[in-house]
């Protein structure tokens, strides 16, 4: 069984702070991982996409890969309380009858300001 | 460009009564998925389908059919609904099941059994 583990929170960080999200995967043959960020009531929004060793960076969002330890990280810097939301780590294997994004259970963050 | 439309928004169903919730897109995609998410469980996949009239079963597809006869429509049919079955469903695309491509969702269909 494929899984993906993320701390359910809920996070909370001030205004202006540094969140940091962390997730684990079980399939060393994942390829491919995303962050999405879901508002309450609403549905999953793509933010982050992340494929290879390292980090990537797309404004105050940072994304970090290290697939011999199967760990992603998304680093939101400058965190805004309309950053509140839920964020979903999702990772992508090829292959077999499924392959399929296979979610997290989400992390819930609290900006507060 | 509606992306992914997801009709009904809300429904009350009453044990044992059945429904299609409906799911269009307007993409081209060729890759189309049901999720279900109840609260604090993430998403699960329900069935999926890579391409008009090829469907297959996702991690929980009991109580639940699929049928895709156009590319654009992936409607999720419920034949008994049961307390289990109240959650969140929502309809995703992609246009390739490859490692470029996130998926796009629509804005789900909050479904309660009674």
């Amino acid at each position: 069984q494929k899984e993906v583990e993320q701390n359910s929170g809920p996070l909370s960080v001030p205004e202006g702070a540094i969140a940091s999200l962390n997730c684990t995967y079980s399939d060393r043959g994942s390829q491919s991982f995303f962050w999405y960020r879901q508002y309450s009531g609403k549905s999953p929004e793509l933010i982050m996409s992340i494929y290879s060793n390292g980090d990537k960076e797309d404004g105050r969002f940072t994304a970090q890969l290290n697939k011999a330890s199967q760990y992603v990280s998304l680093l939101i810097r400058d965190s805004q309380p309309s950053d509140s939301a839920t964020y979903l780590c999702a990772v992508f294997t090829a292959g077999g009858s499924q392959g399929n994004l296979i979610f997290g259970k989400g992390t819930k963050l609290s900006v507060k300001p | 460009n509606a992306g992914v439309t997801q009709t009904p928004k809300f429904r009350i169903l009453k044990i044992g009564q059945s429904m299609t919730l409906q799911c269009a897109q307007d993409m081209n995609h060729n890759y189309m998925y049901w999720y279900r998410q109840d609260p604090g469980m993430g998403l699960k996949l329900i069935y999926y389908s890579v391409g008009a009239g090829i469907t297959d079963k996702g991690e929980v597809p009991n109580g639940y059919n699929v049928s895709r006869s156009t590319t654009e429509d992936f409607p999720l049919r419920l034949e008994l609904a049961a307390p289990s079955q109240t959650s969140v469903y929502f309809c995703a695309s992609s246009y390739y099941q490859g490692p470029s491509y996130g998926y796009t969702f629509g804005s789900g269909t909050r479904l309660t059994v009674v």
